[in-house]
């Protein structure tokens, strides 16, 4: 049974421009949030996709958009982007509460 | 304020040493979930454990066991005869339930801990 997978796993990317990052969930689960680690710090919500549909969102710019397809995976796009945004990117999924997180994507800002 | 603290930013020991990580949460809610994930340096978040809020009883697994005790709102986690292998950040994390919250995960800023040979 695979666990949550993301891709890509490495990122470098120009301020200013524009990346799209990939979460595949754990096989059943309907559930997909996503977060944001900076160096150092705890992961901070992102927003959490259900059935969808975004069902809630932490507090972040509107720049930081997202996607869940019928298969339930996801995607994370971030436009105009910041160095700010230089960060590990993980992709959790869940079926009730409890979170299983995949191995995260490294975005580079330069 | 939902918030959770880890007031350790780096412990040390010496393996085989016992070592408890500390946690304390904030919430106004009266259901909540609890959990500590492990981070090691590959940097992939690795689920250890949930307690939802109207389960107080301690739980061991292994050479891990956790203690919640809502009275002082911690949910304490000590690691008995520590491995090198132990070595990574741990974060204690909490989710209030309630229809503002749908399943958002709170972090504590985490404990580094160092297992040394």
């Amino acid at each position: 049974d695979a666990g949550v997978t993301q891709s890509p796993t490495h990122l470098i990317k120009t301020r200013g421009q524009q990346v799209t990052l990939r979460c595949s969930p754990k096989s059943g689960h309907d559930t997909v949030s996503w977060y944001q680690q900076a160096l150092g710090q705890g992961p901070q919500f992102i927003f959490q996709y259900y059935e969808e549909e975004e069902r809630q969102r932490g507090n972040f710019p509107d720049r930081f958009s997202g996607h869940q397809f019928p298969n339930y995976s996801s995607e994370l796009n971030v436009n105009a982007l910041l160095l700010g945004d230089s960060a590990l990117y993980l992709c959790a999924s869940s079926l009730m509460a409890g979170q299983y997180f995949g191995p995260g994507t490294r975005l580079t800002v330069t | 304020a939902q918030k959770v603290t880890q007031a350790q930013t780096e412990i040390s020991v010496v393996e085989k040493e016992d070592v408890t990580l500390d946690c304390v949460y904030e919430t106004r809610d009266t259901t909540y979930y609890l959990f500590w994930y492990k981070q090691p340096p590959s940097g992939e978040l690795v689920f250890l454990i949930r307690r939802n809020s109207f389960d107080e009883q301690n739980e061991i697994s292994g050479r891990y066991s956790w203690n919640f005790q809502k009275s002082t709102s911690s949910f304490n986690f000590t690691i008995t005869a520590s491995q090198v292998v132990d070595s990574a950040v741990y974060f204690c994390a909490l989710i209030p339930l309630s229809s503002s919250n749908t399943g958002k995960l709170i972090f504590g800023q985490g404990t580094t801990l160092q297992v040394k040979p």
